[in-house]
């Protein structure tokens, strides 16, 4: 069945380093795969997002890589800031056009 | 940019008694909704895809008698916790497609005392 893990469930990095967030998928015809990120008590926010036809995809100091062959993609955040601090989610499409399937979450701490 | 607004926001009830959450899309048409439930700490579990006109479909293990899902109109779609127990307490969170991308509300965080 369809299933997407995420790796680390907890995160914590000094502010200006780099973070990185791994996730895997089952299905190999996912062919979208956001990126979530979300604060206490709000819904996700879509921050980047990448579909298949393409490896990586970079929006300022976040940056996406999809490895198709081995169903792992990746988020980069780089030069991490206290406002970076949230949980992020990982997310495929299980078929076309159809259900988005969530990792398990990483709780990202951005210490000052 | 899309925006998907979602009422409730928060919401205490007693048990038994049944509660109705709103996500509209505001200034956009969606055929399809999604709505998610979520434990502290925990990821977005989907409940249900809700499509305009039409019965929603049920993600294995959710009671569509409980969880009712309306959605008649291209910009709103409703979810009724029908006889709510302490155990239906969680956040509860709707999404809303566009032509590309998928938007998220703010989420209901639903109490049942």
């Amino acid at each position: 069945g369809e299933n997407v893990e995420q790796h680390p469930s907890t995160l914590s990095v000094q502010e200006g380093d780099s973070a990185v967030i791994k996730c895997t998928y089952s299905d190999s015809a996912s062919n979208y795969f956001p990126w979530y990120k979300q604060e206490l008590g709000k819904g996700p926010q879509l921050i980047i997002d990448i579909r298949s036809n393409v490896g990586e995809k970079k929006d300022q100091r976040i940056a996406v890589t999809l490895n198709k062959t081995a169903k792992h993609f990746s988020l980069h955040i780089t030069e991490t800031q206290p406002e970076d601090s949230a949980v992020y989610f990982c997310a495929a499409i299980y078929n076309q056009g159809g259900k988005l399937i969530f990792g398990q979450g990483t709780e990202l701490s951005v210490k000052p | 940019g899309a925006v998907v607004s979602q009422h409730p926001s928060r919401v205490i009830c007693k048990s038994g008694t049944s509660v109705k959450i709103e996500c509209r899309s505001l200034d956009f048409q969606a055929t399809t909704m999604f709505w998610y439930r979520q434990f502290p700490k925990k990821s977005l579990m989907l409940m249900a895809t809700s499509n305009e006109g039409s019965k929603a479909t049920y993600e294995q293990g959710v009671e569509k008698d409980k969880f009712l899902i309306n959605h008649a109109s291209l910009t709103l779609s409703t979810l009724t916790v029908t006889s709510a127990h302490p155990e239906d307490s969680s956040f509860y969170i709707c999404s809303a497609r566009d032509l590309r991308d998928r938007h998220f509300g703010n989420g209901t965080r639903l109490t049942v005392t």
